[in-house]
């Protein structure tokens, strides 16, 4: 079935920087783009920026323009969306969706719980 | 950026009951507008597109309405695995933005 695997969970220093994939399958990586919505503990979803598997062309909230970066490897279908500059403010659970053709986000990735603390 | 306003922040219902939520936005976004069902711990998931079209495999009870920029989301009969938290989102333009989201309790 259509499905997204996310990497597992993290524990960062502020000022690191985290790296967490999305492993695509049931479907062909490339038909879709990939959007990053992040989750702070106890708060609303807040949406970070989309990825074309096909062409690698991406567009970031400017929320997060210079610090965040999304990148694939077709070969293993995979998503990539690196963090840098970390802070607490950071801390949140990271999801990785599928952009439908419909525009929506139809399928989502388990999640990844990124902590940023000293 | 579009801001999406939901209403109420938390709702108290019990089984059977018909439950309504509340999606305003600050500008006009067409039909434009999901809906996703987010239970704890879990990654959100899809209910409604396009103001009111039901994704596939999604309960009948679930329905969804608009009226300019005020959206709606109604359970017809509230059922027990309909507890979680529920949030718009419009998807107009860019920077995609949700609604602050209404937690759906049970009585």
């Amino acid at each position: 079935q259509v499905r997204l695997v996310q990497s597992g969970a993290e524990v960062k220093k502020p000022g690191a920087s985290v790296k967490v994939s999305c492993k695509a399958s049931g479907y062909t990586f490339t038909d879709y783009y990939i959007h990053w919505v992040r989750q702070a503990p106890g708060e609303g979803l807040e949406w970070m920026g989309w990825m074309n598997p096909n062409s690698g062309d991406t567009n970031y909230a400017q929320k997060f323009q210079g610090r965040v970066t999304m990148t694939r490897d077709t070969s293993i279908s995979t998503a990539y969306m690196e963090l840098s500059r970390l802070t607490s403010d950071d801390t949140a659970v990271y999801y990785c969706a599928r952009d439908s053709k419909t525009n929506v986000f139809d399928i989502w990735g388990q999640g990844t719980m990124v902590t940023v603390s000293s | 950026d579009i801001q999406m306003t939901q209403s109420p922040s938390t709702l108290s219902a019990s089984v059977g009951d018909r439950v309504t939520i509340t999606c305003r936005a600050s500008q006009s976004i067409s039909s434009w507008l999901a809906w996703y069902q987010q239970k704890p711990e879990k990654a959100p998931e899809l209910l409604i597109y396009k103001a009111s079209t039901l994704e596939s495999g999604v309960p009948s009870r679930f329905s969804g309405s608009e009226a300019g920029t005020e959206f709606t989301l109604t359970i017809s009969s509230l059922q027990p695995d309909d507890f979680g938290t529920y949030y718009c989102q419009q998807y107009y333009n860019y920077p995609r933005t949700f609604g602050q989201g209404t937690k759906v309790e049970f009585k």
